[in-house]
């Protein structure tokens, strides 16, 4: 597609149930990145994904946070017995290289959870 | 002290004004400077990127990096009111491919 897409675009749950949300990086990009905004927060580093590793995990808050991509392509974020401090619009990006700055990070729309 | 700090606003502004938003940082090491426009309920958008110090002009918009002060800024000209939206800034040092580090964002409104 055009754009990073991101899927679903709204979540509710509710407490301790488990959640998936998708990412379908800009065709080609070979980078794929997670963020969390928060109300009142910047976007905060959750994953980062080169193919399909993931070299740089440390922004993933506890261990109820996962994510893998498959095929070089889409990802899917975790998040296991969903806590109401996990409700954040939760960002996917990509990028032609894994260098963070020289051609920047294209945003998807974003996946609007909340944790009720 | 963080290590980006950026003034949150709300900044309101009327119709060809000059906007001039503002981000400070701690850390000597970034060295990738980045501008993003976030509207009401979407993704940021990259407005601007430069590299190390120096000023960088697309259209109504400069970006400039203060190394030196640790201190870079994104001008707008000929202010629009679509230019309402959300501006955050974002940086990064060499290496740390993953990991941006944005200021929370400056909200601007533009008054028709």
């Amino acid at each position: 597609g055009a754009g990073v897409s991101q899927s679903p675009s709204n979540k509710v749950t509710e407490k301790g149930k488990d959640v998936e949300l998708r990412c379908d990086p800009i065709s080609g990009h070979t980078a794929l990145y997670w963020y969390r905004q928060s109300l009142g927060q910047g976007l905060e580093f959750l994953i980062y994904f080169q193919g399909n590793s993931a070299p740089d995990k440390s922004g993933l808050p506890s261990d109820r946070f996962s994510a893998e991509r498959t095929g070089g392509s889409v990802s899917t974020l975790t998040i296991q017995r969903t806590q109401q401090e996990d409700s954040a619009v939760y960002l996917c990006a990509s990028s032609l290289w894994g260098t963070s700055g020289m051609k920047g990070k294209y945003f998807g729309a974003g996946t609007r959870l909340s944790v009720l | 002290q963080k290590e980006v700090e950026q003034d949150p606003g709300p900044l309101s502004v009327p119709e060809g004004a000059i906007v001039s938003l503002n981000c400070t940082y701690s850390n000597s090491a970034f060295q990738y400077f980045m501008w993003y426009r976030q509207y009401s309920r979407k993704g940021p958008e990259l407005l601007m990127y430069t590299y190390s110090s120096g000023n960088k002009e697309d259209g109504r918009f400069t970006a400039q990096v203060d190394k030196s002060s640790k201190y870079i800024s994104l001008f707008i000209r000929d202010s629009q009111p679509s230019d309402s939206a959300t501006y955050l800034c974002a940086m990064s040092g060499r290496g740390s491919q993953g990991n941006l580090i944005f200021g929370k964002g400056t909200k601007l409104s533009v008054k028709p």
